[in-house]
């Protein structure tokens, strides 16, 4: 079974400066995905980006960028020019490649409280 | 834009009832998701569902069941309610080649 780690409950961060979350994860497949999701109050789950990992180029959105290392199975999330809109919960999550259509299910991390000060 | 809507956002119940969450998705997905959210917990997946009348376990499965008739609902049942299901629930759907998911904005039920 793939295992989500994220170890950090909680950060802060000053608006305008940059923050850096963390996530690791085990596994034994070689294909896989990887994706940070952020959740709002709203409660409505956004996805913030997403990573395959047979592509060695980190993935970048605007903002929000990733440092993928595969061989430590390290997936971080950098967010550029923090904005007060950034408060969320982020989730990191960890799909492996599709066999059988029931055999995609994402599995999420416990979640990083992010909260933006001005 | 997909919309997954779930027919509740606050639900209270008591304690031996029956719940039934509901949840529709509109842009004709195969696969749809239950997931249970609790704070230090993230999200927990509880079934899932790649086509019509099918259906599989999750990681925690214990205390529900579910349903899925048509293809754009997939209802999460809680055939006796009880108080350590109360929980954020939210419900997912995706695009076989995709792969990406979209979500509701959850249903926060408590059970008294």
């Amino acid at each position: 079974a793939q295992t989500v780690t994220q170890s950090q409950p909680e950060m802060s961060v000053q608006e305008a400066e940059t923050v850096t979350l963390s996530c690791t994860y085990d596994t034994s497949e070689s294909n896989y995905y990887l994706f940070w999701y952020k959740q709002p109050p709203s409660r409505q789950m956004i996805l913030v980006i997403r990573q395959e990992a047979y592509k060695q180029q980190n993935a970048t959105e605007n903002r929000f960028s990733v440092n993928f290392q595969k061989a430590a199975k390290s997936f971080s999330l950098k967010i550029s020019d923090s904005q007060l809109g950034d408060t969320a919960m982020y989730f990191c999550a960890f799909m492996k490649s599709a066999g059988r259509a029931g055999s995609y299910q994402l599995t999420f991390g416990k979640g990083t409280k992010l909260s933006v000060i001005p | 834009d997909v919309k997954v809507t779930q027919s509740s956002r606050y639900l209270v119940k008591r304690t031996g009832e029956k719940v039934f969450l509901e949840c529709v998705q509109d842009m004709d997905h195969e696969n749809m998701f239950w997931y249970r959210q609790d704070p230090g917990l993230g999200l927990r997946l509880i079934y899932f569902s790649y086509d019509v009348k099918m259906k599989e376990k999750g990681d925690i499965p214990e205390g529900y069941s579910v349903s899925r008739e048509k293809k754009e609902r997939f209802s999460l049942i809680l055939e006796s309610a009880s108080t350590n299901q109360t929980s954020m629930y939210l419900c997912a759907s995706s695009l076989l080649p995709t792969r990406l998911y979209t979500f509701g904005s959850g249903t926060r039920l408590t059970v008294v």
